[in-house]
């Protein structure tokens, strides 16, 4: 079955750029799914962050203020999140899921923004 | 943005006693609307969507139902392995929310 697995650099300092990518495994990334990238800050609720269709269409949130970029890599199986200019409020276990219904999870990594 | 707004925020029952979890949207997102379940160090899984669908293998205890602006999750028989945080989402439009969760605790 289709699985979701998350990497990124665990630290990054405050203003830096924080980059994630999710390896699908399983399945193609290709296929007529939405894929999209949750966070959940610690001991907080879950924040959607963005989606992208099959056909490249990509949603943000918000609040977000235009710093996240997601895409696909066809070639490698993957699904990329880039974040700029993080902030304290940006550390967060961020999760990879699948669909619009979000039925595929990731187990998420963990990114703390600190100096 | 459309807020989903959970209730209680806290709730206590019994095993084998029925749960009623509820959300509620600050405007129609019709049924597009998911509920997840979610332990202590392990990412959400998703229980319901489309408001009342399960979703592949999770047991027939677990129901949604609503539409609109309010929906809810019940389960019938609670198990020791149900207590848990308890999330709604929409997906009616973009940005997608969540709602706050209800903590499910153990009488």
């Amino acid at each position: 079955q289709v699985q979701l697995q998350e990497s990124g650099p665990g630290l990054v300092k405050p203003s830096g750029t924080l980059s994630l990518t999710c390896v699908v495994s399983g399945g193609s990334i290709s296929s007529s799914h939405w894929w999209s990238w949750v966070r959940q800050s610690p001991g907080k609720g879950l924040e959607w962050i963005a989606e992208i269709s099959h056909t490249g269409s990509t949603y943000y949130n918000p609040s977000l203020e235009n710093r996240a970029t997601i895409s696909i890599d066809k070639s490698t199986n993957q699904l990329s999140l880039r974040l700029t200019s993080v902030i304290d409020a940006d550390t967060a276990v961020y999760y990879c899921v699948r669909e619009q219904w979000l039925d595929i999870w990731g187990q998420g990594t963990m990114v703390t923004v600190s100096s | 943005d459309i807020v989903m707004t959970q209730s209680p925020a806290t709730l206590s029952v019994s095993p084998g006693d029925r749960a009623t979890l509820s959300c509620r949207a600050s405007q129609s997102v019709i049924n597009y609307l998911a509920w997840y379940q979610q332990k202590p160090g392990q990412a959400p899984r998703l229980l319901i969507y489309g408001a009342s669908t399960r979703a592949t293998g999770v047991p027939a205890r677990f129901s949604g139902s609503g539409s609109g602006t309010d929906f809810t999750l019940t389960i019938s028989s609670l198990q020791s392995e149900d207590f848990a945080v308890y999330y709604c989402q929409h997906y009616y439009y973009w940005p997608r929310t969540f709602g706050r969760g209800t903590k499910l605790e153990m009488k």
